[in-house]
């Protein structure tokens, strides 16, 4: 069954340090990608999206992530993390509906991120 | 611009009793989610309806049911809510296909 794994449940990084937060996937396809930012008591506002080419994405507040399918990987990096990213940040997974029978996004457990004046 | 709306923002039950979620979306989606937060285990998919007159089972559909009730509402009903069912619901829409899910601003539900 397709899965996705954020290994760090919490991150701390000092403001003005660079950020880079893992997401992994399991599955054999090609897989569509996004990640999500959540800021306490909110629902979940859209960061970027992958779906296919260019594998390095740019999103809005200065995040990028990069495909690498080899890896199966999706990680989220910003070079230069402001107090106002602080959040938790969900990677999230869709496949087409041939694959698997559905058409939902499959999420990862989340990373908390904190960030240190 | 109101996206995706949900009703209540916060509720709390006592065991036995049932209540619906309400979840409407004015972006003309043809796909709705339900969504479950728990701390630690992120969010998990409880029912998604892809188009309407259809539904379908998610990860967590045991205790829940669902309707969609036109293109613009799709709710969740908890018939006899359990304490394990305290959690933050999320419902979401989205074109369908390999497009992005917008969520509502989620319904804290406490079971007592």
């Amino acid at each position: 069954a397709q899965s996705v794994t954020q290994p760090d449940i919490h991150i701390t990084v000092s403001e003005g340090a660079s950020l880079e937060l893992r997401c992994n996937y399991s599955y054999g396809a090609t897989p569509y990608l996004f990640w999500y930012v959540q800021s306490p008591g909110q629902g979940l506002q859209l960061l970027l999206k992958y779906f296919s080419g260019d594998t390095l994405v740019q999103g809005i507040k200065g995040f990028e992530a990069e495909f690498k399918r080899s890896q199966s990987s999706f990680n989220l990096r910003k070079p230069s993390v402001h107090w106002s990213d602080a959040a938790e940040y969900f990677c999230a997974v869709g496949w087409g509906f041939m694959d698997t029978g559905r058409r939902a996004l499959t999420f990862g457990s989340g990373t908390r991120l904190q960030v240190q004046p | 611009n109101a996206g995706v709306t949900q009703t209540p923002k916060f509720q709390v039950l006592k065991t036995g009793q049932s209540m619906t979620l309400q979840c409407a979306q004015d972006m003309n989606h043809n796909s709705m989610y339900w969504y479950r937060q728990d701390p630690g285990m992120g969010l998990r998919l409880i029912y998604y309806s892809a188009s309407e007159g259809t539904t379908d089972k998610g990860e967590v559909p045991n205790g829940y049911n669902v309707s969609r009730l036109n293109k613009r509402e799709f709710s969740l009903r908890l018939e006899s809510a359990a304490p394990s069912q305290t959690s933050v619901y999320f419902c979401a829409s989205s074109l369908g296909g390999r497009t992005e899910a917008f969520f509502g601003q989620g319904t804290r539900l406490t079971v007592v």
